[in-house]
């Protein structure tokens, strides 16, 4: 079954800092890795989707790797600003016809100005 | 805009009650989704459909009830059965093909009252 862990839970940062937030998972049979932004209350906004043959995605300040062998995905932020406060969230779609996401528990980031 | 509506916002619900959230695409999406979120646990799917009138149980169905008679709409019903049914729902849904990300629609916060 497949598990995604996301480091670190939480993480406080001052404006202007580079970040970088930490995902894992146990099966490496993924076809893709999707990154997620939730804001409190709201739903999720897709952020970056990986395929398994890429290595890594961006768009604006954020860029996302990851290392299908290792089981690692990176979300990393440039230059954080307070509107970037929010949970972000790691979701991986498993190999084979399993087309279903598994959802890490996410990381609440805030940004202090 | 293409989008995922859910409605209501926020539902409450008298014990022993059954109560149906709506979940309505317009992305000509095959496949959606019902995931229940609540505090430190993540995302738990409950059920999926990849296909009209052909639906899933997740990992959480117990006191759930789906169907799936529109390409557009999957409804849920949280019966009297489910113990605990206070959370966040998100409905969400993907083309039915590993390239794709998902979408995913802004939410119904349901409180037991």
């Amino acid at each position: 079954k497949q598990e995604v862990t996301q480091i670190p839970a939480a993480l406080s940062v001052p404006e202007g800092e580079n970040l970088v937030l930490n995902c894992s998972f146990t099966d490496s049979a993924i076809y893709n890795l999707q990154w997620f932004r939730q804001d409190p209350g709201k739903g999720l906004t897709s952020l970056l989707l990986i395929q398994s043959s890429q290595r890594e995605q961006t768009s604006g300040r954020l860029n996302a790797s990851l290392d299908k062998s290792s089981g690692r995905s990176t979300l990393y932020i440039a230059a954080s600003q307070p509107g970037d406060s929010a949970t972000y969230l790691c979701a991986v779609m498993g190999g084979g016809s399993n087309y279903k996401l598994t959802f890490g528990k996410g990381t609440l980031l805030t940004v202090n100005p | 805009d293409g989008g995922i509506t859910q409605s209501p916002k926020y539902l409450f619900r008298k014990e022993g009650q059954n109560v149906t959230l709506s979940c309505e695409q317009n992305l000509n999406h095959d496949a959606m989704y019902w995931y229940r979120q609540d505090p430190g646990q993540g995302l738990r799917l409950i059920y999926y459909s990849q296909i009209v009138n052909d639906f899933q149980k997740g990992d959480i169905a117990e006191g759930y009830s789906v169907s799936r008679e529109k390409k557009e709409s999957f409804p849920l019903t949280v019966t009297s059965a489910q113990k605990n049914p206070t959370a966040f729902y998100l409905c969400a849904s993907s083309i039915q093909a590993s390239y794709y990300g998902y979408t995913f629609g802004s939410g119904t916060r349901l409180t037991v009252v």
